[in-house]
């Protein structure tokens, strides 16, 4: 098994420019969540999909950030316009259904916001 | 709502010797688990050890297990025979039983190097 796969691993944008972040989770997950991690705020779950329908979005930042699962074996996370402030490292992570669910998470994307 | 709280920015300890990293929790949930996750240099979290809060016994996995005080809201991780390869965050991790599936709430982590 590949595991959850994220592309690409770093990303170096300018302000105002359109970010866009790709995951493909492992293959049978019913779940797939996108996180956050910066030093200030550690990781902070932004959004999750169960069956490729967003669940909880609570997370997401604001208006710039939208994420899609068009199917079950991709998604994507999309910051416009991006801003400084939104370097970060992101992490996708996918899970199977059931009472105990493991989270396994991908190599994440490290993003730099000029 | 739940918080994690990781008292321990950083840690040190020589390679062979046990280490203990500390996590509290805060919640009004009688049923839940809490893991520890490692995120070595590479970036990747990977799980360590799960514990699910209706077990009183505590969770082992090889040189890791955990000291899991309900009472206390007290879920500390120790590491026996530390090796350099424990380098790494630590992150202690909450999760509400059943409902919202994304209920994963983590504290800010430890770093832990281990010295040889």
């Amino acid at each position: 098994d590949a595991g959850v796969i994220q592309s690409p691993r770093h990303e170096v944008t300018e302000m105002g420019q359109e970010v866009t972040l790709r995951c493909k989770p492992i293959s049978g997950h019913d779940y797939l969540f996108w996180y956050r991690q910066t030093m200030m705020r550690g990781l902070e779950l932004l959004i999750y999909f169960n069956n490729n329908v967003p669940i909880d979005d609570s997370g997401m930042p604001e208006d710039r950030f939208s994420a899609k699962m068009p199917n079950a074996s991709f998604s994507t996370l999309k910051i416009q316009p991006s801003e400084p402030r939104d370097s970060a490292v992101y992490f996708c992570a996918s899970s199977p259904a059931g009472e105990w669910n493991e989270q396994f998470f991908g190599p994440g994307t490290r993003l730099t916001v000029l | 709502a739940q918080t994690v709280t990781q008292s321990q920015p950083e840690m040190s300890v020589q390679e062979a010797e046990t280490v203990t990293l500390s996590c509290t929790y805060d919640t009004s949930e009688s049923n839940y688990y809490l893991f520890w996750y490692k995120q070595p240099p590479s970036r990747q979290m990977i799980l360590v050890i799960r514990q699910e809060a209706y077990k009183q016994q505590n969770a082992t996995e090889n040189r890791f297990s955990v000291n899991f005080q309900k009472a206390a809201k007290s879920f500390s991780l120790k590491i026996s025979d530390s090796q350099l390869g424990d380098t790494a965050m630590y992150f202690c991790a909450f999760m509400k039983y059943g409902g919202s599936q994304g209920n994963l709430i983590f504290g800010k982590g430890t770093k832990l190097s281990v010295k040889p």
